[in-house]
């Protein structure tokens, strides 16, 4: 085990809403990424915190943010939501020069 | 974005030795290389790195050779368990500058009994 959470584990929602998603980062790792993985397909980047900041952004659209907390836990918000949306979404924390290590994701379905 | 090339997919037995390569021309000087295990819905999970040589833990070994252009993964003796998805990353561990690590589709290794 990684030691990242990630919560819900499963969820359903439609057209048009919006949900969060949390990530609790591995003890000491300060830096927390997102991605998104549609079936059969490779994870896809969409945006890493540093220090409460964003430094870094895949090619998402703005409806796609976040947050990180003084305690590195961290939040992806999605509005708008869209039936290409569903997906796992996966946390990854990391740390200096340590490599990232992934939470068990979230697995988002949009009706 | 340091792109990577892998097989699409890899068939083995259980009990032989499994070995994936990644071809990676465009390594820069500073990049480490980075394999993951993906199970269906689960997250990556890490199984080794490596910036040159050889590196080898519980699990697999990561064969670089010089030029470091491509790396190899090797699984010993394989189980049925071992049937995943696996994904080569090359990148800049130091700067965490993980926007730059590119994942592909990654290789399918079927493991038969």
């Amino acid at each position: 085990e990684t030691g990242v959470t990630q919560s819900p584990t499963h969820l359903i929602k439609t057209r048009g809403q919006q949900v969060t998603l949390r990530c609790s980062s591995q003890s000491g790792h300060n830096t927390v990424s997102w991605y998104q993985q549609a079936l059969g397909q490779g994870p896809q980047f969409i945006f890493q915190y540093y220090r409460e900041e964003e430094n870094g952004r895949g090619n998402f659209p703005p409806r796609f943010s976040g947050l990180q907390f003084p305690n590195y836990s961290s939040e992806l918000n999605v509005n708008a939501l869209e039936l290409d949306d569903s997906a796992l979404y996966l946390c990854a924390s990391s740390s200096g020069t340590d490599t990232q290590y992934f939470g068990p994701g979230t697995r988002l379905t949009v009706l | 974005l340091a792109k990577t090339t892998q097989p699409i997919s890899m068939d083995s037995y259980e009990g032989q030795e499994v070995n994936i390569t990644c071809s990676h021309n465009n390594i820069a000087t500073n990049d480490y290389i980075t394999w993951y295990q993906q199970f269906p819905s689960q997250g990556p999970r890490f199984i080794i790195q490596g910036y040159k040589t050889k590196v080898t833990n519980e699990v697999a070994s990561l064969f670089i050779p010089a030029d470091r252009k491509s790396s190899t993964l090797s699984l010993p003796r394989v189980s049925l368990s071992d049937t995943a998805v696996y994904y080569c990353l090359v990148g800049d561990i130091l700067l965490q500058a993980f926007n730059k690590f590119y994942f592909g589709s990654g290789t399918k290794l079927n493991v038969k009994p």
